[in-house]
């Protein structure tokens, strides 16, 4: 069964202070690692696309890897819209094209 | 501008009756999804679709129904027969096919009263 496991739970930062949210897996055959931004109340934005292990990409002040059994999500400096909630979510093969979701971690970030 | 349209926003059930969440894209997506999201769980998968006329179950299929007559449409019902209705429920597409990521709509929160 596949699994992702989000931490930390929750993380409170002070604006400019870089930090990183992680997120572990266990998958057979891993097709992509995705990873999305959802704000209070509304939809989980896409954020990234991973496909494999080595592979980065940045957007603004977010920055995302992959190694074989976890990635992170490397925030530098954030600014306080960049709380929300952060959700990892894994695309196994030979399971259709479904997503299977971690819990998320809570950002809070203040001045 | 394309994208996914929930409604309603917001729902309320009473107890023992169906009710029916609306789910359009205009994304020209094949496969759409159904999720629902409750405090604390990550978002678990109801039912998906990956083509006109067909749809397979999720992890937690007891007490919902779909259909998907047309490409744009993936609408939900949450039967009486669900027990525990009250949540977020979430619809998303893809291109299908493997290594796309799923766009999501805003979300419709039913409550049981």
């Amino acid at each position: 069964e596949d699994q992702v496991t989000q931490s930390p739970e929750a993380l409170r930062l002070q604006e400019g202070e870089s930090s990183s949210l992680n997120c572990s897996y266990t998958v057979s055959g891993l097709r992509g690692l995705f990873w999305y931004r959802q704000d209070p109340g509304k939809g989980p934005e896409f954020l990234f696309t991973l496909y494999s292990a080595g592979e980065e990409k940045e957007k603004e002040r977010l920055k995302a890897t992959l190694t074989k059994k976890e990635s992170f999500l490397h925030i530098t400096a954030p600014k306080p819209e960049d709380s929300a909630t952060y959700l990892c979510a894994v695309q196994a093969g030979g399971g259709g094209n479904k997503l299977t979701f971690g819990t998320g971690t809570q950002l809070k970030v203040e001045l | 501008d394309g994208g996914i349209t929930q409604s309603p926003k917001y729902l309320f059930r009473k107890e023992g009756q169906n009710v029916t969440l609306s789910c359009e894209q205009n994304l020209n997506h094949d496969a759409m999804y159904w999720y629902r999201q409750d405090p604390g769980q990550g978002l678990r998968l109801i039912y998906y679709s990956q083509i006109v006329n067909d749809f397979q179950k999720g992890d937690i299929a007891e007490g919902y129904s779909v259909s998907r007559e047309k490409k744009e449409s993936f609408p939900l019902t949450v039967t009486s027969a669900q027990k525990n209705p009250t949540a977020f429920y979430l619809c998303a597409s893809n291109e299908g096919g493997g290594n796309t990521e799923a766009f999501f709509g805003q979300g419709t929160r039913l409550t049981v009263v």
